[in-house]
């Protein structure tokens, strides 16, 4: 079945060190994002790429990083550099951009927890 | 930064009965996305939304967009148990080429 895959589902991080969430997409889109959301609020774009090997930064990408080096892949790092990294993390992609009025579907989340 | 204000918050209802939620911002917006989400899952996208006016159905759900193209409108009809969830208005503010999201509405339903 055509979807997003976002995995692990859950996922536990010691201080100071940095994790990696996955994002595979077997769509066909061109354009992939990233966003966290805190308990009781929306969502909030960490960073988002329109084509592959270029990416932009979101409302809040301090302290995360991406790459873009396939199509169906979308990974985020959340580096010791973020002091609050426990959030549920929602990966989405679409065929074009928001511009083009091309909505945007999610994967299942990954929930990062610090131990 | 630019804001939905989505309302209300929460929402207690009682089996069959009718829902109505609302996305508010000071921008005009292009499009608006209705999203749903389950806890733990993803948002599922509900219905979007396109030209200023526009009423769309997907089954016992309706949504409007708003003549201004400042608000939208997502109404339910005849709830049911499984309508419990998480509801999301979202769009692309002109000024801005990202999505931004409501807060949420947050409705449970009593059977």
């Amino acid at each position: 079945d055509g979807g997003i895959t976002q995995s692990p589902k859950y996922l536990f991080r010691k201080e100071g060190q940095n994790v990696t969430l996955s994002c595979e997409q077997n769509l066909n889109h061109d354009a992939m994002y990233w966003y966290r959301q805190d308990p009781g609020q929306g969502l909030r774009l960490i960073y988002y790429s329109q084509i592959v090997n270029d990416f932009q930064k979101g409302d809040i990408a301090e302290g995360y990083s991406v790459s873009r080096e396939k199509k169906e892949s979308f990974p985020l790092t959340v580096t010791s550099a973020q002091k609050n990294p426990t959030a549920f993390y929602l990966c989405a992609s679409s065929t074009g951009t928001v511009e083009a009025n091309q909505p945007q579907h999610f994967g299942d989340g990954t929930r990062l927890s610090i131990l | 930064g630019q804001q939905l204000n989505q309302s209300p918050q929460s929402m207690f209802i009682q089996e069959g009965e009718d829902v109505s939620m609302n996305c508010t911002s000071s921008s005009i917006f292009n499009t608006w996305l209705w999203y749903k989400q389950d806890p733990g899952e993803g948002p599922v996208l509900l219905i979007a939304l396109y030209k200023a006016g526009e009423l769309t159905s997907n089954g016992r759900l309706t949504a409007q967009f708003g003549i201004t193209r400042k608000d939208s409108f997502l109404n339910i009809s005849a709830s049911i148990p499984s309508d419990v969830g998480i509801y999301f208005c979202a769009g692309p503010p002109r000024s801005q080429g990202n999505l931004i999201f409501g807060k949420g509405t947050k409705l449970s339903v009593k059977p």
